[in-house]
């Protein structure tokens, strides 16, 4: 089992509609959750970070973590298509060990 | 620029030839990280610094791989002897502790030939 799991996508969603984003891990000791922002050639650009279960709000983006099923997800309201990217979900447990997924690449369709 | 910056930002070379590669963090961040990254892949964590230790380092890192960052400031990557396998993005990143997100840099694209 990945330490990190995503759905490598790609996730299509028409303009204007939410997109769903999940990531699953393995590992109970982690601590801190984020979620990474990659465009094709391009470094991650870090935009949520979130470390306690519940949901945290940032503009259009929404991050849910729930510790006990394992799993966080990011939401994007009012998705645009200067969103299409790879969405890189990653994990640390308190050290400086961070353990990133392989990323779901979503498409915005205009 | 506040941001990370890192230097060159391509790379070509020969097999067999040595590279090195600098990353800048953000001023008052302590913490460096590098990484590798190919196609398809998340990030791969190659080594940490904090403040000028270097307190971590990968297995899969192999000798030919090293990593300084005097003063603890800049950082600098050497790779000696370069494999086409080593054809990769580098990717530098700094936090301010652990724990909390990083800011990568613009991340040196290494291409051997």
């Amino acid at each position: 089992q990945k330490e990190v799991e995503q759905n490598s996508g790609p996730l299509s969603v028409p303009e204007g509609a939410i997109a769903s984003l999940n990531c699953t891990y393995s590992d109970r000791g982690s601590q801190s959750f984020f979620w990474y922002r990659q465009y094709s050639g391009k470094s991650p650009e870090l935009i949520m970070s979130i470390y306690s279960n519940g949901d945290k709000e940032d503009g259009r983006f929404t991050a849910q973590l729930n510790k006990a099923s394992q799993y966080v997800s990011l939401l994007i309201r009012d998705s645009q298509p200067s969103d299409s990217a790879t969405y890189l979900c990653a994990l640390s447990s308190g050290t400086y060990k961070y353990i990133f997924g392989t990323g779901t690449r979503l498409k915005v369709l205009a | 620029d506040t941001g990370v910056s890192q230097d060159p930002r391509h790379k070509i070379t020969k097999r067999g030839q040595n590279v090195t590669f600098r990353c800048d963090p953000i001023s008052e961040h302590n913490r460096l990280y590098w990484y590798r990254q190919t196609l398809g892949q998340g990030p791969e964590f190659l080594t940490y610094f904090q403040n000028e230790a270097q307190l971590e380092k990968s297995r899969l890192l192999s000798d030919r791989f090293s990593a300084e960052r005097p003063k603890g400031s800049f950082s600098t990557l050497e790779i000696q002897r370069t494999e086409q396998g080593d054809s990769a993005m580098y990717l530098c990143a700094s936090s301010e502790r652990t724990g909390e997100g990083q800011f990568f840099g613009p991340g040196t694209r290494l291409t051997v030939l």
